[in-house]
């Protein structure tokens, strides 16, 4: 069985402090791992993939397979970061069967 | 240019009805998903659809019947309304496996 815990319900950080938000799974095959993002009462959207090694609004994400890990870290929070933030894990290849984990809450203050 | 877009925006029904949500996709993508957001904020599939066959059904009541017309559609219909159906219902799309694409949410609130 898949499954992802973000152990974080809620996190507050100070603008320009440095930001991470915990991931961790658990998956037998190869997994493929993403970051999604929801702002205020808006839609989801996807923020990281870790096949792609991007850096998206200045958030990365690194795969540790041996921590089973997928933490997003931001060096220096903004107050607009403030969001729920999802990671989510899928078979490798394929993002048909996405499980979320609960979610955290990060609230930047200024 | 709205990739994925969802009709109502807003729903509040009594218990006992039943009631539809609409899911359009304009990316030409070849699956479709249904998810619940409850009011903790977590996030469930519900049904995915791929080329218009049902690949995943996750345990949900049968009075949620997805229908998906043709690939760019994906509906949910709703039976028999509970207190508990209330919670924010997004469709999502995606292309042979790759990043799925959220629509923007249906609020539906259950009196």
């Amino acid at each position: 069985a898949q499954r992802v815990t973000q152990p974080e319900k809620l996190l507050s950080v100070f603008k320009g402090a440095p930001v991470e938000l915990k991931c961790n799974y658990s998956y037998s095959g190869s997994p493929e791992l993403f970051w999604y993002v929801q702002y205020s009462r808006q839609r989801l959207q996807l923020l990281l993939r870790h096949i792609s090694r991007e850096s998206i609004k200045g958030f990365t994400a690194d795969l540790n397979k041996g921590e089973t890990s997928f933490h997003l870290k931001k060096p220096f929070a903004q107050e607009e970061d403030s969001a729920m933030y999802y990671c989510a894990l899928g078979p490798s290849g394929s993002a048909r069967q996405l499980t979320f984990g609960s979610g955290t809450q990060l609230t930047v203050l200024p | 240019d709205t990739a994925v877009s969802q009709t109502p925006k807003y729903l509040v029904t009594q218990m006992g009805n039943d009631k539809s949500i609409k899911c359009e996709q304009n990316l030409g993508h070849d699956t479709m998903y249904w998810y619940k957001q409850d009011s903790k904020k977590f996030l469930k599939i519900m049904f995915s659809y791929n080329n218009k066959e049902l690949i995943i059904n996750e345990t949900v009541p049968n009075r949620f019947s997805p229908k998906s017309p043709d690939k760019a559609h994906l509906n949910l219909h709703i039976n028999s309304l509970e207190l508990g159906d209330s919670a924010v219902y997004f469709c999502a799309s995606s292309q042979s496996g790759k990043s799925q694409y959220f629509g923007p949410g249906t609020r539906l609130t259950v009196l």
